[in-house]
């Protein structure tokens, strides 16, 4: 596997910010997304990185160093629909996704 | 195109019992994959297919667990004589040829199976 890294858990008040780690073994790298998912649906995509550095996209930002391997995901102006699982997921050279067990993130008013 | 279609949405079954899903991918998706994931854990890759051959199978795809993909368009998941732990979500996604159209795969809204 890629020994996908995150943390499990993370508690953050509203209009806040929160940055989610994600570290992975750099064998076969083909990029790196980020997908969010409430409870009991499916995932949804956030962010993709193939290159290093930042993408930014509205409140959401990626960042990533492949020499590193390590990613992070910046979650701004948290807002209380922000609570959810954040997943790192690496991509493959073989076109295939290997998901972190996902961070939970919950936003307190 | 609505997206990537699943069915049934939810399945409860006895243990013992066999149970098919479907999938319906993004029509111009040539890939489909099937995950399976529990509580407070991603998604575990199960198997997937490009067109109608199935290109890899995870080592937790036991001899019970069957995907098919016959003309390259919707996939079945077949699990026979279920057990407790088969209780999971089971997502399909489906994704670009070239896979890197930047927007990854694309999920559908799974399956839960609760087998009792």
């Amino acid at each position: 596997g890629q020994n996908i890294d995150q943390p499990t858990e993370m508690t953050a008040t509203e209009g806040a910010i929160v940055q989610i780690n994600c570290t992975y073994q750099t064998s076969g790298f083909n990029g790196l997304f980020w997908y969010q998912q409430h409870a009991g649906e499916a995932p949804t995509f956030l962010s993709y990185n193939v290159l290093d550095g930042l993408e930014e996209k509205g409140r959401f930002s990626s960042f990533l160093s492949r020499s590193k391997g390590y990613s992070y995901l910046l979650l701004k102006e948290l807002q209380m629909k922000d609570s959810a699982s954040y997943l790192c997921a690496f991509y493959s050279n073989d076109y295939k996704l290997s998901f972190g067990a996902g961070t939970t993130v919950t936003v307190r008013a | 195109d609505t997206g990537v279609s699943q069915d049934p949405r939810h399945k409860i079954t006895k243990r013992g019992q066999n149970v098919t899903f479907r999938c319906d991918p993004i029509s111009e998706h040539n890939r489909l994959y099937w995950y399976r994931q529990t509580l407070g854990q991603g998604p575990e890759f199960l198997t997937y297919f490009q067109n109608e051959a199935q290109l890899e199978k995870s080592r937790l795809l036991s001899d019970r667990f069957s995907a098919e993909r016959p003309k390259g368009s919707f996939s079945t998941l077949e699990i026979q004589r279920t057990e407790q732990g088969d209780s999971a979500m089971y997502l399909c996604a489906s994704s670009h040829p070239d896979g890197t159209s930047g927007y990854g795969y694309t999920f559908g809204s799974g399956t839960r199976l609760t087998v009792v």
